[in-house]
C-alpha cells in the first residue's frame, strides 16, 4: 500500500539555522513526491514537489531530492526564518495528477530569533 | 482571484446529528478533493469529484457522502454524528485531475466539533 512516514516534532531551531526534515515512503510504482505547509489558521499549501526520480523540487530557499533508492525526499532549508515557522507535510500522489494524496503526520517548526 | 472558500468556518453538533459543509473551488476549477484532518489520525483522503461525478474514494464509512454541482461547488454530508468525527475537513480544488503538474489549492477548513 501507500503510505507516507516523516519525522516526528516538535522541531525548534533558531534563525538562520539548518532545517532537515526526514521523509520516506512506500509506494506501488513511481509515485509523485510533494512537501506541503500549513501556517497558522490557514489551509496546505504546496512548497514543491517532484514527479520522478533524482528530481529537485525548490521553492522559497526550501530544497527536496527524490530518491528512489532509498524511498526518501527530506525537506531542507540552509537559513531557516522566524516566518518559516508552520506545520510541514510529507505527501505522495500515487498516480500522476492523482489528488488522492497520503499525507505524513506532519513536522511543526518553530523558528525562534 | 478568490482561493478556495468553505463554509461554515466552526460547526458544533451533537452526536447523531447530520451536518453538511460547503466548498467553493477557485473560479475554472472542475476537480474538488476532501480531506478530513485529526491530531490522531493526520490527513486522510475522504473522495474526490470531477464534473459532479465521484473519480475517487478514500476509506471512509458510508455515512461520509458528497456531491458536486454543475457550478463545481461541492458539499460533504456526515450523517449520524459520532465523538470521532470531530476533525477539521479540508476541501481542495485544481484545474483537472488528469494533467502531471497539476497544484492542489486548499481552503481554510471546516473546524467541526461533535459533542
Amino acid at each position: 500500500g501507500n503510505s507516507v512516514t516523516q519525522m516526528e516534532g516538535p522541531v525548534t531551531l533558531s534563525e538562520e539555522a539548518f532545517l532537515t526534515i526526514n521523509c520516506t515512503y512506500t509506494a506501488t510504482g513511481y509515485p509523485s513526491l510533494f512537501w506541503y505547509v500549513q501556517y497558522p489558521g490557514e489551509g496546505l499549501q504546496l512548497l514543491l514537489k517532484a514527479t520522478k526520480a533524482d528530481d529537485k523540487g525548490s521553492n522559497k530557499g526550501f530544497e527536496a531530492t527524490y530518491r528512489k533508492e532509498t524511498t526518501s525526499f527530506h525537506l531542507e532549508k540552509g537559513s531557516v526564518q522566524v516566518s518559516d515557522s508552520a506545520v510541514y507535510f510529507c505527501a505522495l500522489s500515487s498516480r500522476t495528477g492523482a489528488n488522492n494524496l497520503f499525507f505524513g503526520t506532519g513536522t511543526r517548526l518553530t523558528v525562534i530569533p | 482571484k478568490a482561493g478556495v472558500t468553505q463554509t461554515p468556518r466552526y460547526l458544533i453538533k451533537t452526536r447523531g446529528q447530520q451536518v453538511t459543509l460547503s466548498c467553493s473551488p477557485i473560479s475554472g476549477h472542475r476537480s474538488v478533493s476532501w480531506y478530513q484532518q485529526t491530531p490522531g489520525q493526520g490527513l486522510q483522503f475522504l473522495f474526490e469529484y470531477f464534473s459532479e461525478t465521484q473519480r475517487n474514494k478514500g476509506n471512509f464509512p458510508g455515512r461520509f457522502s458528497g456531491r458536486q454541482f454543475s457550478n463545481s461547488r461541492s458539499e460533504m454530508n456526515v450523517s449520524t454524528l459520532e465523538l470521532g468525527d470531530s476533525a477539521l475537513y479540508l476541501c481542495a480544488s485544481s484545474l483537472d485531475p488528469g494533467q502531471p503538474n497539476e497544484k492542489l489549492f486548499f481552503g481554510s477548513g471546516t473546524q467541526l466539533s461533535v459533542l
